[in-house]
This record gives structure tokens, sequence and C-alpha cells, in this order.
């Protein structure tokens, strides 16, 4: 069974700064992907960056960056100069291979509040 | 509106009641997904088709819910005999395959109220 954990219910940062937010994950799979996905209160799920199991570097996309330490099974999400926009639900999510192939098991999620 | 597509947006019920929602995924995309996200929750996974294969039902819940898709365009969810603990907002996502990275786009949801 595959499973992600996401210990920060919530997290507050400043306009500006960097801002980390944490997943594990635990899967016997070996072939495994990782997605982070924003969603703000509008409710709508924005997808921003994409970790393959099998990938050399850390995946990168503009102001996000994946800290991917595969012997750990985290999948941490590094936002760089935080926006004000930036405030919502961050999700964690992992797409197995074999029989969970297809669909993504997320996280609880971390509320993001950027302070001005 | 290239986007995913649900419908109803909201849909108030009885409990007993049927009921019936729609997603129209992106043209071409042959996978699609269905999930359940409750109040302040993470997305819990429901089913998936991809392409004529049978799909994945590992993630229904109970016997009430099943799900139709038509090819690769339409699907829909029902629940029949609605319960008060299935109000939850439904999405519905798709992407082109089920292969390596294939980012799932999601539809706006349908925001089901069991009263």
């Amino acid at each position: 069974a595959q499973k992600i954990t996401q210990t920060q219910p919530g997290m507050f940062v400043q306009e500006k700064e960097a801002v980390t937010l944490d997943c594990t994950y635990d899967t016997s799979d070996p072939s495994y992907g990782l997605f982070w996905y924003k969603q703000p209160s509008s409710g709508e799920m924005i997808f921003l960056i994409y970790q393959g199991s099998y990938d050399q570097q850390n995946a990168t996309e503009g102001r996000y960056s994946l800290n991917f330490q595969k012997a750990r099974k985290s999948a941490n999400l590094v936002i760089s100069a935080s926006q004000l926009g930036d405030s919502a639900m961050y999700f964690c999510a992992m797409r197995g291979g074999g029989t969970s192939y297809g669909k993504l098991t997320f996280g609880q999620g971390t509320i993001l509040t950027v302070h001005p | 509106g290239a986007g995913v597509s649900q419908s109803p947006s909201n849909k108030v019920t009885e409990k007993g009641k049927d009921v019936e929602l729609r997603c129209d995924p992106i043209s071409g995309h042959t996978a699609l997904y269905w999930y359940r996200q409750r109040l302040g929750q993470g997305l819990e996974f429901l089913i998936y088709f991809q392409g004529n294969s049978a799909p994945d039902k590992s993630g229904l819940p109970s016997d009430r819910f099943s799900a139709e898709r038509t090819g690769e365009s339409v699907s829909t969810l029902t629940i029949q005999r609605t319960q008060q603990e299935d109000s939850a907002v439904y999405l519905c996502a798709s992407s082109l395959t089920s292969g390596r990275m294939n980012e799932q786009f999601f539809g706006p949801g349908t925001r089901l109220t069991v009263l």
C-alpha cells in the first residue's frame, strides 16, 4: 500500500522569504512518481511540479523546487521568494506502479499562509 | 474552454436519493479519474478509466457508487441511496495517458451536500 504523510497542518511565511513544505512517502514499488498540487480557496487543483523515482536531479519549475531524498523517502516542496498569491492548500501526491498505476494517493495537505 | 468540466457545480439532495455527477475530460485525454475530497481533507481516489481497458474501481467505497465512461469522452459517477457521509466535493481529472508523468488536469469539482 502507498502512503503520503504531510506533517505540517499549517505553515506561515513572510512575503519574499522561502518556505519548505514537508512530504514523506511509503511505497514498495521501485518505480513511482511524486507530485505537488496547489489548491487555492477557489477549490481548483493546480499542478506545480513532478519528480520521477529514477530522476537523477531534483525537479525545478520556476520558484518551485522539489528536494527529493530517495533514501529518506521524502519529497519536500521548496517555494522561493513567497508571494501573497501563494497562500493556499498544498498537496503532495504519489503515483505508484503495478496495480496502483494511474491513480494518485494524496497527503492530508498543508495550508500555507503568506504574510505581507 | 479546453479544460475539464464538471456538472453540476453544486448539488443538494436528500438522504436516500440517487445522484449523477458528470465529467467532460479534455479532448484527446484517454485517462479519466474520479476523486472525493471531504472538507479539510486530501483527495481520495475512487475510480479510473484508461482507454478501453477495464476500469480500476478499487477506490469505490461501497456498491452504492458506480461510474461509466463512454469511449474516451464523458463519464458519469452515480451514487445510489445517498448518505450524509457522501457529502464532499467530487473531483474529476483527465490525462493524456496513464504513463510516466502525465499530469492529471482537474475539473472544478461538484460539491455534493446530502441533507
